[in-house]
């Protein structure tokens, strides 16, 4: 069973929605991460945090805005989202950068 | 990053063993080599790691060969809920955990 949350589950939103997506842990991990999967792919590398600072971002579009008000905490703002932004969205985390990662069940979003 | 080459899928009768290759002949000396399995519509699910030992856990077997090129994961008892698809990864000196295609298990009544 995983300890990583993620909310929503499921999320649609149109093209110039506002919208973000929420992650948190609670195992005193101070490494999180954003991966974004598309059908039939493997998860992509999107953003990680380590000790509250974002330490990585593989080139994500601007539309994708991460924010970690605390260590236990991990969001993903989404705004003016196209529709091939459609995809399930993982957040996990690590005790520290280099150490286990473990997953959440994921949000997924689609983008009308 | 070290590159994982995995087959692309594979069958396993339920109730046999499974095991599932990877190639990893870049590994550096101090890269783990992970593994993480999927099943449809879940988040990734860790099953296990190692650097240069043979590791056991409750859930698979994970053989490293003596060079640290190759490993075998391996299901002693495969279920029909082990059908799932099956990530070989190096994690890199950066913490960065990056995905390859993976292999597809299929277990088989």
């Amino acid at each position: 069973d995983t300890e990583v949350t993620q909310t929503p589950k499921h999320l649609v939103m149109g093209m110039t929605n506002k919208k973000s997506l929420k992650c948190e842990q609670h195992m005193g991990h101070r490494a999180m991460y954003w991966y974004k999967q598309k059908a039939k792919k493997p998860p992509e590398l999107m953003f990680v945090y380590s000790y509250e600072k974002l330490s990585i971002n593989e080139s994500v579009p601007s539309r994708f805005s991460p924010e970690c008000p605390n260590s236990s905490l991990l969001n993903l703002h989404l705004h003016a989202l196209q529709p091939e932004d459609s995809a399930l969205y993982l957040c996990a985390s690590s005790q520290v950068t280099g150490n286990t990662i473990y997953f959440g069940e994921g949000s997924w979003l689609t983008v009308v | 990053d070290a590159k994982t080459t995995q087959p692309t899928s594979m069958d396993c009768a339920e109730g046999r063993a499974a095991n599932l290759p990877c190639n990893h002949s870049t590994i550096s000396g101090n890269e783990y080599v992970y593994w993480y399995r999927q099943i449809h519509s879940q988040g990734p699910q860790y099953i296990i790691h190692g650097l240069k030992n043979n590791e056991t856990n409750e859930m698979a077997s994970l053989i490293i060969t003596e060079d640290r090129k190759s490993s075998t994961l391996i299901l002693p008892h495969a279920t029909l809920r082990d059908t799932a698809v099956y990530y070989c990864i190096v994690l890199s000196n950066t913490g960065k955990l990056i995905f390859g295609q993976g292999t597809t298990l299929q277990v088989k009544p």
